[in-house]
């Protein structure tokens, strides 16, 4: 089993450009997540999804789009980036709401310019 | 408003014991995570506690006070490839992780 697999791993992007990040899971899990690691931050939560075709926003999901057309897949989308999304995103997965853990991918690392 | 503080920093030495500490504030209580983070990589779940006590993991416990909203993690018999970072999250009434920024523990021989 791979787990959880995001690509592409490392991005540069120039200010207004669009990209989308894949995320996709082995694990038949229901839930999904979008996070972004800031120095010194905790992770927050973009986007999540409790299943197939539901998205929901997270605590921070301005800028930020988001679609599960299959289980598997979680996809990240960004529209017309901007220097304030230069972050590390992790996709990850979990069983369900409450004490099963998250399962993480292993980062994609975007810079925008 | 929702808050996760543990120390930014520690240092210990191997073969030592370390104690981390977390202290939460959330909208509801579900439960309080410890995960652990090496240097560029993704976090790997260590624990879950709900209920108020200790739980030992091995060389890992991690301990729960619901009423003073307070954890720590413990580390015993420190190694060297503990060196990471460990974060604490809250999950709140929603069901939702509240994460802490991490607490960075380094380990010298």
């Amino acid at each position: 089993n791979a787990g959880v697999t995001q690509t592409p791993k490392f991005r540069v992007l120039k200010t207004g450009q669009s990209m989308t990040l894949l995320c996709a899971q082995d694990m038949n899990h229901e839930y999904m997540y979008w996070y972004r690691q800031d120095p010194g931050m905790g992770l927050r939560l973009i986007h999540y999804s409790v299943g197939e075709g539901t998205t929901a926003k997270g605590e921070v999901p301005d800028g930020y789009n988001v679609s599960r057309l299959k289980k598997q897949n979680f996809l990240l989308g960004l529209e017309s980036a901007a220097p304030s999304q230069t972050s590390v995103y992790f996709c990850a997965s979990g069983a369900g709401l409450a004490a099963n853990e998250q399962f993480f991918g292993p980062g994609t690392r975007l810079t925008v310019l | 408003g929702q808050n996760i503080d543990q120390p930014t920093e520690m240092t210990a030495t191997e073969g030592a014991i370390v104690q981390i500490n977390c202290t939460y504030q959330t909208s509801g209580f579900n439960g309080l995570f410890w995960y652990q983070q090496h240097a560029g990589e993704a976090p790997t779940f260590l624990s879950y506690n709900v209920l108020d006590g200790l739980e030992e993991k091995g060389r890992f416990s991690s301990f729960l006070s619901r009423s003073k909203g307070y954890s720590y993690l413990l580390l015993k018999e420190l190694q060297m490839k503990d060196s990471a970072s460990y974060l604490c999250a809250g999950l709140d009434s929603n069901y939702q992780l509240i994460w802490g920024a991490g607490t960075k523990l380094i380990i010298k021989p």
